[in-house]
This record gives C-alpha cells, structure tokens and sequence, in this order.
C-alpha cells in the first residue's frame, strides 16, 4: 500500500535561517505531488506542483522553493525564513485520472 | 476558474442529529469534487468524492454528500453526529484545465464542526 512520509512534525525556526521539508511517497511510482501551506488552522494554499523529476510549478510569488530529486521525494526549501512563512505546511500525492490526494501529516513551522 | 466554496465557518450539532455541512462548487465544465475531513495538527483526509453517477455519494465514516447540479452544491451529511466527528471539513474541486493525468485540486476555506454531547 502507499504511504507519504513527511517530517519533521514541528520546527522552531530563527528569521533569516534557511529551512528543509522534506516529504517522501512509498508504494507507487510517478505520483503527482504537491506542497500546501495552511495558515491559522484554516483553507489551504497550493504553493507547488510536481509532475515528474525536476519538473516543479510555482502557484504563488513567495520566499519559497521546493525541488524533486527524485521520482518520491519532494523537498521544500528557503534560504532565508521570514516571520510570515509560519503555518501548517502539508505534502500530498496522486496519481492520475480523477482519484483523491492522499496527505503527510503536516509540518508545523514557527519563525520567531 | 474552478473555485469551492464553504459558506459556514463552523456549524453546532448536538450528537445524534444529522449534520450537513455546505459546499458550493464553481467550474467550466463538470464538476469533480471532494470532501476531507483534518483534526487538530494532522493531514487532511479523504471521506468521499463525486465523479460521476448516482447523485448520492457514500463515503468513510458513515459519512454521505448530495450532488445538485441545479444548485451547483456538494453538500456533506450524516444522519447521526457523532462527537468524534468534530473536525475541519474541506471540499476541493479537481482543475480539470491541467488535463486528465495531472490533478490539481482546490480546496475551500473549511467548516469547523462542533459536535456536542
């Protein structure tokens, strides 16, 4: 069976450090994936879009970037946190066709 | 562009009442939707989705949701509440402009229900 694999659960970060997320997708090949940030507990936000290897998409202008090495492992990065980027940050895949997104467990990232 | 929206912000239910929580929906084209359900500082995840067929959409947890094309609405529903349901909720609209092996989706803003005892 699939499974998504996102760490770490919470992160208490500096303003100005750099910032890793990572997430990883077992039990299948070639997922869809995507990074969501959810902010005060509310909607989320589509902040990238993968659909193979190096290939990322950007929704929003952002202090944000994120990187797929490999087929199911998508990595959200900046070089320099600003108080704002704090919230929820939540990775998911899919396949295909009309089927659902399947979530990680989320991130919780605080910049003090 | 493909939009859902969740008019209630949060919904009160007393436990063994059905519940319903609302969604409406916005696309060119048809509409293939999604309802998740996310507690405290966990993902989100999937109770049921509409592609296409019977109007009337079963889903986990006893949870069902009623498509209306008329309306353009995809509302959730479970005749009994439970307190254990008290949660997030979000719809999410698939963007069929990505293409058939890319899913894209967009999710409302999220009702918080309240089940009280």
């Amino acid at each position: 069976s699939q499974t998504i694999h996102q760490w770490p659960a919470t992160l208490v970060q500096p303003v100005g450090s750099p910032l890793s997320l990572e997430c990883t997708v077992e039990g299948t090949s070639n997922p869809n994936l995507y990074w969501y940030r959810q902010a005060a507990g509310r909607g989320l936000q589509l902040l990238f879009y993968s659909i193979g290897i190096d290939q990322i998409s950007s929704e929003v202008p952002q202090n944000l970037s994120a990187s797929r090495p490999q087929d199911r492992q998508f990595i959200l990065s900046s070089k320099k946190l600003l108080l704002s980027d704090s919230g929820f940050y939540l990775c998911a895949w899919s396949t295909g066709g009309f089927t659902e997104a399947f979530f990680g467990q989320g991130t919780r990232l605080t910049v003090v | 562009a493909q939009s859902v929206a969740q008019p209630e912000d949060q919904v009160n239910v007393a436990e063994g009442n059905p519940l319903t929580v609302k969604c409406t929906y916005s696309v060119s084209g048809n509409p293939y939707l999604f309802w998740y359900v996310q507690y405290p500082n966990r993902g989100l995840q999937f109770l049921l989705k509409y592609i296409t067929g019977d109007n009337l959409v079963k889903g986990s947890y006893g949870f069902e949701a009623e498509f209306n094309k008329s309306q353009t609405s995809f509302h959730l529903k479970k005749p009994s509440a439970l307190v254990s349901d008290s949660a997030l909720y979000f719809c999410a609209v698939r963007d069929m402009r990505a293409g058939y092996n890319f899913n894209k989706f967009y999710f409302g803003s999220g009702t918080k229900l309240n089940v009280k005892p």
